[in-house]
Order: C-alpha cells, then sequence, then structure tokens
C-alpha cells in the first residue's frame, strides 16, 4: 500500500525567511511524485512533477526535490501570497488505474 | 476552457436526503475521480473512473453511487444523506491510461448534513 507523509502539519514563517517542506513516501514503482498547492475555499493546482530521484523542478520561489524516500519543497524568500496548503501526492505502478495517493498536507503561513 | 466544473458549490441536507453533485469536464479527460475533504485528513477518494462504462470504489465509497455514460460527466449521488457526510468534495480529471499527467481539480461543492 502506498504512503505519503508530509511534515510539519502547520509551518508559519516571517516574510523572506526560507524554509523547507517534507513529504514521506512508501510506493512500489514510483511513476510520479506530485506537489500542489491549495487556497482557501478552492481545489488543489498543480504545481510540480517529479519522476526520478536526484531530479529537480523550480517555479518562482518554489523549488521541488527528489530521492528515493522522500521529496522536499523548499520555499525562498517567501512572500506573504504563498501562503496556502502544500499536498504531495504519489503515483505507483502497480494496479491498471494508478490512482495518486495524497498526504495530510503542510499548512503554510506567510507573516508580512 | 472551463475545466473541471463542480455543482453546486454550497449545499444544506437533512439527514435521509438524497441528491447528486454534478462534475463536468471539457478536456476529453479519460480518468475522473471524486475525493471528500475533511479537516487534518486530507484527500480521501471516494470512485473513480477510468473511462465511460467503467467505474471503481475508493478508500471511502459507503454512502456513496458514481455512473459514468459520457466522457464528460461524473455525478457523484448521495442515496441518504448523513451527517458523517458532511465535508467538502472535489472532482478531478487527468489524461488517462498510463500517462501519470496531473490531476485537475474543480472548485469543490461544501455539503452540509445537518
Amino acid at each position: 500500500e502506498d504512503q505519503v507523509t508530509q511534515s510539519p502539519e502547520a509551518l508559519r514563517l516571517q516574510e523572506g525567511e526560507s524554509s523547507s517542506l517534507n513529504c514521506s513516501y512508501t510506493v512500489s514503482g514510483l511513476r510520479g511524485l506530485f506537489w500542489y498547492r491549495q487556497d482557501p475555499g478552492k481545489g488543489p493546482e498543480f504545481l510540480f512533477t517529479l519522476y526520478s530521484a536526484g531530479e529537480e523542478k523550480e517555479k518562482e520561489r518554489l523549488k521541488a526535490t527528489l530521492t528515493k524516500k522522500e521529496s522536499f519543497l523548499h520555499i525562498t524568500a517567501p512572500k506573504p501570497e504563498d501562503s496556502a496548503t502544500y499536498l504531495c501526492a504519489v503515483q505507483g505502478g502497480t494496479g491498471g488505474s494508478y490512482i495518486p495517493t495524497f498526504g495530510r498536507g503542510t499548512s503554510l503561513i506567510v507573516h508580512p | 476552457n472551463a475545466g473541471v466544473t463542480q455543482t453546486p458549490k454550497f449545499q444544506v441536507l437533512k439527514t435521509g436526503q438524497s441528491m447528486t453533485l454534478q462534475c463536468a469536464q471539457d478536456m476529453n479527460h479519460e480518468y475522473m475521480s471524486w475525493y471528500r475533504q475533511d479537516p487534518g485528513m486530507g484527500l480521501r477518494l471516494i470512485h473513480y473512473s477510468v473511462g465511460a462504462g467503467i467505474t471503481d470504489q475508493g478508500e471511502v465509497p459507503n454512502g456513496y453511487n458514481v455512473s459514468r455514460s459520457t466522457t464528460e460527466d461524473f455525478p457523484l449521488r448521495l442515496l441518504s444523506a448523513a451527517p458523517s457526510q458532511t465535508s467538502v468534495y472535489f472532482c478531478a480529471s487527468r489524461r488517462g491510461g498510463v500517462d501519470t499527467g496531473e490531476l485537475f481539480f474543480g472548485e469543490g461543492s461544501r455539503l452540509t448534513v445537518l
């Protein structure tokens, strides 16, 4: 059974204070690790897909990295508009439907 | 493109009532799914479909029914609503097959059962 654990559950940062969110996973045959951003009252919005250990992707102040056991979402010099819940999901290769498994998310608040 | 459209956005039901949450996508996606999101529980899969005429159960299917008669639509039916079904419901779609593309989510439907 695929499992995803995100930490911390909540994170408060001052504007400009860089930090990282963790996503630890166990999966049979990783076919993709996904990061999503969810604003209050909205549906999750796709950020990144990582496919293999060592891969990195960047978008503005966000950088996602992947190892064989975990992924990090690094936030550099965050701004208040980066406040959101960040969700991690993995998709394994077993079964015919490739259903993603989600973590419970990290709620990020960036204070001005 | 509209993407994934969910209706209604808000609904209040009494225990025992039935209703249907609508979901439509205009991206020709084969895969569609329904999640519920509760505080501290994350996204839990209710039902999913890999194409028209094909549906299957997810992690928390009890009390819910689905059908997939067209590629575009994937309605979720609550047959006899219970307070435990108070939640925010999200519909999501993606390309089908072995492609592991990202999910596209609707804006959500907030359901309260009294």
